[in-house]
C-alpha cells in the first residue's frame, strides 16, 4: 500500500522559513516523481512544486519561485520542500503527492496523496 | 500559464441525476487533462486521467470527455458518497488546477 506521510508544518511568523518532509512507503520511490500541492484554508487546490524521478528537474508555480526549494533524497524515499521568505498567503495545508506514471516526463497527474501538513505564517 | 476555468461553481442535485461539470482551458491541451474529488476533509483523488480513462477501482458512472479546450466531466447516476468538491488538472505546461467545482445533493 502506498504512503505518503507529510511533517514539518507548524505556526511561523512571516519572512521565516520552513522545511516539509514527505516521508514514503509502498512503492519505488526512485522511479516516480514527486510534488507539493497546497490548499489554503476553504480553498482550492494550488500546484506549488514538482520534481523528476533522479530530482535533476525541479519545476516551480510563479508564486514561489525563489522562494521555494523542492528536493528528494532517493536512499531515504523522502521528499522535502524547503519554504523561504514565508508569506501571509503561503498559509495553506501542504500535500505532497505522487506521480501515476513511472516516466521520465514530469509531471502528470497524481495517484496517491499525503493528508497534508499544516503551514500558517501569522505575524 | 495555462487558466482553467470550472462552471458551474457549485451545483446541487437529486439523487440517480445525471450531473455534468464544464472545464475549460486557456489554450489547446490535447487531452492532458484530469479529474480529481475531494471529499470534505479528505485528500483528493484522482477519477479521470487524460481526459476520459477511468483510474483503477472508480465507479463507471464517472466519465470525462472533451479535447483541446472544453472538457466534460459526467456523472451518470449520482449517489449519495458523491458529495464532493471536483476539479480538472491540466498537465500540458507546468500543471494548474481548476478553481472547483461542489456538489451537494437536494
Amino acid at each position: 500500500e502506498v504512503q505518503l506521510l507529510e511533517s514539518g508544518g507548524g505556526s511561523v511568523q512571516p519572512g521565516r522559513s520552513l522545511r516539509l518532509s514527505c516521508a514514503t512507503s509502498g512503492f519505488t520511490f526512485r522511479n516516480y516523481a514527486m510534488s507539493w500541492v497546497r490548499q489554503a484554508p476553504g480553498g482550492g487546490l494550488e500546484w506549488v512544486s514538482s520534481i523528476s524521478r533522479s530530482g535533476v528537474s525541479t519545476y516551480y508555480a510563479d508564486s514561489v519561485k525563489g522562494r521555494f526549494s523542492i528536493s528528494r533524497d532517493n536512499s531515504k524515499n523522502t521528499l522535502h520542500l524547503q519554504l523561504n521568505s514565508l508569506r501571509a498567503e503561503d498559509t495553506a495545508l501542504y500535500y505532497c503527492a505522487k506521480d501515476k506514471r513511472a516516466t521520465d516526463n514530469c509531471c502528470l497527474d497524481f495517484d496517491s496523496w499525503g493528508q497534508g501538513t499544516l503551514v500558517t505564517v501569522s505575524s | 500559464d495555462i487558466q482553467m476555468t470550472q462552471s458551474p461553481s457549485s451545483l446541487s442535485a437529486s439523487v440517480g441525476d445525471r450531473v455534468t461539470i464544464t472545464c475549460q482551458a486557456s489554450q489547446d491541451i490535447s487531452s492532458h487533462l484530469d479529474w480529481y474529488q475531494q471529499k470534505p476533509g479528505e485528500a483528493p483523488k484522482l477519477l479521470i486521467y487524460d481526459a476520459s480513462n477511468l483510474e483503477t477501482g472508480v465507479p463507471s458512472r464517472f466519465r470525462g470527455s472533451g479535447f483541446g479546450t472544453h472538457f466534460t466531466f459526467t456523472i451518470s447516476s449520482l449517489q449519495p458518497e458523491d458529495v464532493a468538491t471536483y476539479y480538472c488538472q491540466q498537465y500540458d505546461k507546468l500543471l494548474s488546477f481548476g478553481p472547483g467545482t461542489r456538489l451537494e445533493i437536494k
